[in-house]
């Protein structure tokens, strides 16, 4: 069992649709918890951080976390075309000294 | 400000041909990591750099090595390329171990093995 699971999509949604991005996890020990973007050809690059449970919100963009469910959330309001990429999902403990990241999913965010 | 810079960013490599892969940071960042990316797997972590001059395994390890030049350059060597380590390969840089908030990645690089 991989310890970070993330459906791959692709997930194709209408510009201005609300979106949804998931990852569940196994080790209930993550306290961190990141998502990254990547577009086509590019290295990731850091989109939210949380630490431990609860909401973080960044204009369009909010992450949640629910550590009793073993689940974190990425929510992007009012679509863009420019949102089309691929979305990560990362966590890793409280030391901090190794990552777990998921697979990766692929969104297109059609005119 | 580069950030982190990548070289090369393609190479087709011949089984049993060895390689050094260049990776800079410009950010006086401490920590240095090598990920290789795969389709359906994520991200991996093939060595880290905690600081310089030390040196750590992470998640793959295998048919790799790694030398921390100076704080700037983290390089990761192939000795005897295999098909199997045909991927895209990620250097990025933190300003302390971990710390997601602070990873900043290079732009890859694409790496055939034929």
């Amino acid at each position: 069992q991989k310890e970070v699971e993330q459906d791959p999509g692709p997930l194709s949604v209408p510009e201005g649709a609300i979106v949804s991005l998931n990852c569940t996890y196994s080790n209930s020990a993550f306290q961190y918890f990141m998502w990254y973007r990547q577009y086509s050809r590019k290295g990731p690059e850091l989109l939210m951080y949380t630490y431990s449970s609860g909401n973080k919100e960044d204009g369009r963009f909010t992450a949640q976390v629910d550590k009793s469910s073993k689940y974190i959330s990425l929510f992007i309001r009012d679509s863009q075309p420019s949102d089309s990429a691929t979305y990560l999902c990362a966590m890793s403990l409280y030391n901090f000294n190794k990552f777990y990241f998921g697979s990766g999913t692929k969104l297109n965010v059609k005119p | 400000n580069a950030g982190v810079t990548q070289t090369p960013k393609f190479q087709v490599l011949k089984t049993g041909q060895s390689m050094t892969l260049q990776c800079a940071q410009d950010m006086n960042h401490n920590s240095m990591y090598w990920y290789r990316q795969d389709p359906g797997m994520g991200l991996r972590l093939i060595y880290y750099s905690a600081s310089e001059g030390t040196t750590d395994k992470g998640e793959v390890p295998n048919g790799y090595n790694v030398s921390r030049l100076n704080k700037r350059e983290f390089s990761l060597r192939l000795e005897s390329a295999a098909p199997s380590q045909t991927s895209v390969y990620f250097c990025a840089s933190s300003l302390h171990t971990g710390e997601g908030y602070g990873y900043t990645f290079g732009s890859g690089t694409r790496l055939t093995v034929v």
